[in-house]
């Protein structure tokens, strides 16, 4: 069974800082793999999902997450931190035949001005 | 294209009482997947339908049950609430076209409180 875990329940980054959320995935087969971000009352949204066309993936909002097969990671960066990206990131995982997502705990970003 | 649709936004029940949830996939999405989600328990996959069909389901007991009708939208309801059963429910469509790695597309969800 796939499943992820995500490394820290809070970050707190200055404004104009690095983003860096840690996803580390187990799973016995080539996964596939999201990024979702949820803002305060809605609903979950991609910022990236990484099918093995290539490891490192581009998303929306100046996000990036980089698969490495050696680590079983897919950490997710933002080179420098908007007021706007404060909310909570889900990391998710999903086998070939799943037909489901298995999310982690979710990260709680924090932005300080 | 409208996205996903949930309804109700909001709902109050009282222990015992049954509850049904309605999702109305975004336009030509085939799949209907079922979350809920919960301080304590995080994200959590209830079920997932294609085509009327139900592919899988998570680790939740029967009084959770859900279909999907013909033209995609989805109901799922909870019998006999607890108060455990508080979350917010979220529903996910999606094309199915290329298997488990398309994109799941959220709904704002429904908050149940259970008193």
């Amino acid at each position: 069974a796939q499943s992820v875990t995500q490394l820290g329940s809070h970050v707190s980054v200055s404004e104009g800082a690095l983003v860096l959320l840690r996803c580390n995935y187990s799973s016995s087969v080539p996964p596939y793999l999201f990024w979702y971000v949820q803002y305060p009352n809605q609903g979950l949204q991609l910022l990236l999902k990484y099918t093995s066309a290539a490891t490192l993936v581009k998303g929306i909002n100046g996000f990036e997450a980089e698969f490495k097969k050696s680590e079983t990671s897919f950490h997710l960066t933002k080179p420098s931190a908007h007021m706007s990206d404060a909310a909570e990131y889900f990391c998710a995982v999903s086998g070939s035949n799943d037909y489901k997502l298995s999310f982690g705990a979710g990260t709680t970003v924090t932005v300080r001005a | 294209k409208a996205g996903v649709t949930q309804t109700p936004r909001y709902l109050i029940k009282t222990r015992g009482q049954q509850v049904t949830l309605s999702c109305s996939p975004i336009s030509g999405h085939r799949s209907v997947s079922w979350y809920q989600q919960t301080p304590g328990q995080g994200l959590q996959f209830l079920f997932e339908y294609f085509s009327e069909t139900q592919r899988n389901k998570g680790n939740f007991p029967g009084r959770f049950s859900g279909r999907q009708f013909s033209n995609s939208r989805s109901e799922m309801n909870v019998s006999t609430l607890e108060l455990g059963d508080s979350a917010l429910y979220l529903c996910a469509s999606s094309l199915d076209s290329a298997g488990a790695q398309e994109t799941q597309y959220f709904g704002p969800g429904t908050r149940l409180l259970v008193l």
